[in-house]
């Protein structure tokens, strides 16, 4: 089985701190991505990488950046919390370049700013 | 640009009743198209997907969905809804360089 793992499930932070939340999966996928599940806003996409050092913005990606140094870990980095960052984050995973793969999805981190 | 509707933010079924959850998409090809089940607490477990061919698609859990292309429609269908399927839907639509489009979700309660 695909196993996705992100770091923390709860997190919590002051305003202004530097964040850095987790990912690592465990099979060799080409195409790994941040998002953000709000309340009534569904899963909105902050960044994707589709390979090694390689990044594109999503939808959402003010306020964020990524790191991909390796295949298996992709990292979302939150350079000044704000509490409008409090949320969800979900980290996912397809196995190849293509609209027909399904994602693989961790368990997600609950972040606090406070 | 691509989208995905889900018109109903909270729905509330008895156990035993049939269930029916409504998405639209809007893409510009043809769409891949997925349905996504999340448990509270829990990341997003993949029910079943829509590439091509046959427009019944059956999935995990007891659950189908039907493809209309002539409605841009992808609704999911449960005959006997269990109380352990109360969680929240997500429908999206698979779009280009391999990103999905999420709908906003739908939350299930399923009452005894």
């Amino acid at each position: 089985d695909v196993k996705v793992t992100q770091s923390s499930r709860y997190l919590v932070k002051r305003t202004g701190e530097k964040v850095f939340l987790e990912c690592v999966q465990d099979m060799d996928h080409e195409n790994m991505f941040w998002y953000r599940q709000d309340p009534g806003l569904g899963l909105r996409l902050i960044y994707f990488s589709y390979d090694v050092k390689m990044k594109e913005k999503g939808d959402i990606p003010e306020g964020y950046s990524v790191s991909r140094e390796k295949k298996e870990r992709f990292s979302l980095i939150l350079e000044s919390a704000s509490t409008n960052q409090t949320s969800m984050y979900l980290c996912a995973t397809k196995p190849a370049t293509g609209r027909n793969t399904e994602a693989f999805f961790g368990q997600g981190t609950r972040l606090t700013v406070v | 640009a691509q989208s995905v509707t889900q018109p109903d933010i909270h729905i509330t079924v008895s156990e035993g009743a049939s269930l029916e959850l409504r998405c639209n998409y809007s893409y510009g090809a043809t769409p891949y198209l997925f349905w996504y089940v999340q448990s509270p607490g829990q990341g997003l477990q993949l029910l079943l997907k829509y590439f091509s061919g046959d427009t019944l698609v059956q999935g995990i859990k007891g659950f189908e969905a039907e493809f209309k292309r002539s409605q841009s429609s992808f609704n999911l269908r449960k005959p006997s809804v269990h109380w352990s399927d109360a969680a929240e839907y997500f429908c999206a639509v698979g779009s280009t360089a391999s990103k999905l489009t999420f709908g906003t979700g739908t939350r299930l309660q399923v009452t005894l």
